[in-house]
């Protein structure tokens, strides 16, 4: 089954306390983002791949990190949480460079930092 | 600055009657538009989309409908069933990623 694989679904930790949240997909595909949702705000895109070892910035890059050593992972990683990142955090992915627009997204990582 | 805007955060209808969902965009560089559905506790889900050379797209009971003038464009979901009760979300494409709207929660009532 094709499908966007998010872990962990639910997570709750205090500030500062490094994290990941992690990101596989099993369709092959090279580009790669995430997303986070927040209420009021729609979802807006944190970072984004085209390819391996190819990352860029989206609209709301700070705190975050990503990288991309494997096609089919693309790991968050939170080095110092704050409270102002709790959120709902989605993973998608798309063929080559959003050719149709049409993105597939994982079920979600929601996280609280207290 | 909100460049995808939907303005109504939520809409209810009655089964088997149309629900049309709005959504307005501000850069006219965006060339692909999409909605999605989400359930709760699920990731959104594509549902379709329009190229921004056409003016309509038809697909079953889903017609996504493209005003270029006025940068607007409309979902139409008919006729609507309870399966349809779900949050939607308007996209567009712009560099590198889709731009969404803050959604529109969707109530079909039996």
């Amino acid at each position: 089954e094709a499908q966007v694989t998010q872990n962990p679904r639910y997570l709750i930790t205090v500030t500062g306390k490094k994290l990941t949240v992690t990101c596989s997909q099993n369709m092959n595909h090279e580009y790669m983002s995430w997303y986070r949702q927040d209420p009021g705000l729609g979802l807006r895109q944190i970072y984004y791949s085209m390819n391996v070892e190819v990352t860029d910035k989206g609209d709301v890059p700070e705190g975050y990190k990503v990288s991309r050593k494997e096609k089919r992972n693309f790991p968050l990683i939170l080095e110092s949480p704050s409270p102002n990142q709790t959120s709902l955090y989605f993973c998608a992915s798309s063929r080559t460079g959003l050719y149709t627009g049409e993105l597939f997204f994982g079920e979600g990582s929601r996280l609280t930092v207290l | 600055d909100q460049q995808v805007k939907q303005n109504s955060p939520s809409l209810s209808v009655q089964e088997g009657r149309i629900s049309i969902l709005n959504c307005d965009y501000t850069n006219s560089m965006f060339d692909y538009f999409l909605w999605y559905k989400k359930y709760p506790a699920e990731g959104p889900t594509f549902l379709i989309s329009i190229s921004s050379i056409k003016d309509k797209n038809e697909d079953g009971r889903f017609t996504v409908f493209l005003n270029k003038s006025a940068k607007h464009l409309s979902l139409h979901i008919v006729p609507s069933q309870p399966g349809d009760s779900a949050v939607y979300f308007c996209a567009a494409r712009g560099f590198q990623k889709l731009v969404f709207g803050t959604g529109t929660r969707l109530l079909v009532s039996p």
